[in-house]
């Protein structure tokens, strides 16, 4: 079945890096943009960022550009997010997200596929 | 920015519920509604403002253009207890608005 599965996530001391990776299966992954969404505790949904189908465009939040870096290998069907100076405010619920379209054009239209997600917490 | 109204609302089986969604600048159809019940992932409702995914009920209907949009259950149902979020995806950085949580 179509699906995205998040792992990496963990507990890290604040300025530490850690990075999660989305594993996807039952769909033609090189075909679609993939984003990632995060959730603090109790908190909205904000988007982090996001890469075009084929890993050539590249788009993140403000709250995140300069120490976070997604990327994808379409050979492994992986989406992987580095994040490096990881700060508190960045603890929460990470999880991928599959664009409806291939999001070269730095438009999206629909996040359709979701995976369940995995936690960050940065504590000292 | 996205808005949201309102932030929560109760109603009941079978009521007829509306929520707004207002973007601070002009965003075309590029807004997509998501409901997310406790504990779990969101889900995709409504895409490019008025279009329903595959396998969304048909009490879900969505509207508008530019920067206002609303989302519409015709018929209130126990399972529709969720947050509703709007997101934008017209240009980076995508933002969602703040949700409107509903209890039935």
């Amino acid at each position: 079945q179509v699906q995205l599965v998040e792992s990496g996530g963990g507990v890290v001391q604040p300025g530490k890096s850690l990075r999660l990776s989305c594993a996807a299966s039952g769909f033609a992954f090189g075909a679609y943009g993939v984003h990632w969404v995060r959730q603090a505790p109790g908190k909205g949904l904000e988007w982090v960022a996001l890469v075009s189908h084929d890993g050539s465009n590249k788009y993140y939040s403000d709250s995140v550009k300069g120490r976070f870096s997604i990327s994808r290998d379409n050979s492994k069907n992986m989406v992987y997010l580095q994040m490096r100076s990881l700060r508190p405010e960045d603890t929460a619920v990470f999880h991928c997200a599959r664009d409806v379209g291939t999001a070269t054009t730095g438009q999206g239209y629909g996040m359709d596929v979701w995976g369940q997600g995995t936690t960050v917490t940065v504590s000292s | 920015q996205m808005t949201q109204s309102p932030s929560s609302l109760s109603a009941s089986v079978g009521d007829r519920v509306t929520f707004t969604c207002r973007a601070s600048q002009y965003i075309s159809t590029f807004l997509h509604w998501y409901q997310q019940r406790p504990g779990k992932a969101p889900r995709l409702l409504i895409y490019a403002a008025s279009s329903l995914q595959s396998g969304v009920p048909s009490r879900f209907s969505g509207s508008g253009s530019g920067t206002d949009f609303t989302l519409t259950i015709s018929s209130l149902q126990p399972e529709d207890s969720a947050t509703y979020y709007c997101q934008q995806s017209f240009s980076t950085p995508f933002t969602f608005g703040p949700g409107t949580k509903v209890d039935v």
